[in-house]
């Protein structure tokens, strides 16, 4: 079983759709919690992050970390074609010396106008 | 504005080469990483650094190195290029915590 489980989709939604996107992971120890935005064949852009549990919203994005559940979701409202992309999530522990950060594998999403 | 930069964007070489791909980022930042990303695996850790003349070794680390000769740059050099590199390589940087800034990315073709 992988630390961090992604679904890679893809997903297809309309616009001006909400969209939820989750990741499940296993190891309690992590710490920080981190979405990124990679538009293709582009470099991961960082969206958000979060220390432990709670939610934070940044415009039309909302992360939100249950770490009792080992679940975090991105909620992305008012979706644009633009938001078109791969959404991977990322984890962060203090593990052998460094902060070691565990990726999902990505969602990709399609927003159709 | 501050950046991370990585050269060349695309590559192609053959096997048994040594092949150096360039990361330089102005962000003035102490940690450095190196990453290669491919479908179904994701991002995976290549090498690190923590800061100048200090390197690690990540996960996927065979057949790659890193030197840290500067807070700038982390080079990273593949000894004898073989066709399993052929892959997306990522170069990152972070000040201090778990939060990474990626640069634009290498696409390697090993042949």
């Amino acid at each position: 079983q992988k630390e961090v489980e992604q679904d890679p989709g893809p997903l297809s939604v309309p616009e001006g759709a909400i969209v939820s996107l989750n990741c499940t992971y296993s190891n309690s120890a992590f710490q920080y919690f981190m979405w990124y935005r990679q538009y293709s064949r582009k470099g991961p852009e960082l969206l958000m992050y979060t220390y432990s549990s709670g939610n934070k919203e940044d415009g039309r994005f909302t992360a939100q970390v249950d770490k009792s559940s080992k679940y975090i979701s991105l909620f992305i409202r008012d979706s644009q074609p633009s938001d078109s992309a791969t959404y991977l999530c990322a984890m962060s522990n203090f593990s052998g010396g460094y902060q070691k950060v565990t990726f999902g594998i990505g969602t990709k999403l399609q927003v159709i106008p | 504005d501050a950046e991370i930069t990585q050269s060349p964007r695309h590559k192609i070489t053959e096997t048994g080469r040594q092949v150096t791909l360039a990361c330089h980022q102005t962000w003035n930042h102490n940690n450095m990483f190196w990453y290669r990303q491919d479908l179904g695996h994701g991002l995976r850790l290549i090498h690190y650094s923590y800061g100048v003349q200090d390197t690690n070794k990540g996960e996927v680390s065979d057949g790659y190195s890193v030197s840290r000769s500067n807070t700038e740059d982390l080079p990273l050099t593949l000894e004898s290029a073989a066709s399993s590199q052929t892959s997306v390589y990522f170069c990152a940087s972070s000040r201090g915590s778990a939060v990474q800034f990626f640069g634009p990315g290498t696409r390697l073709t090993v042949l």
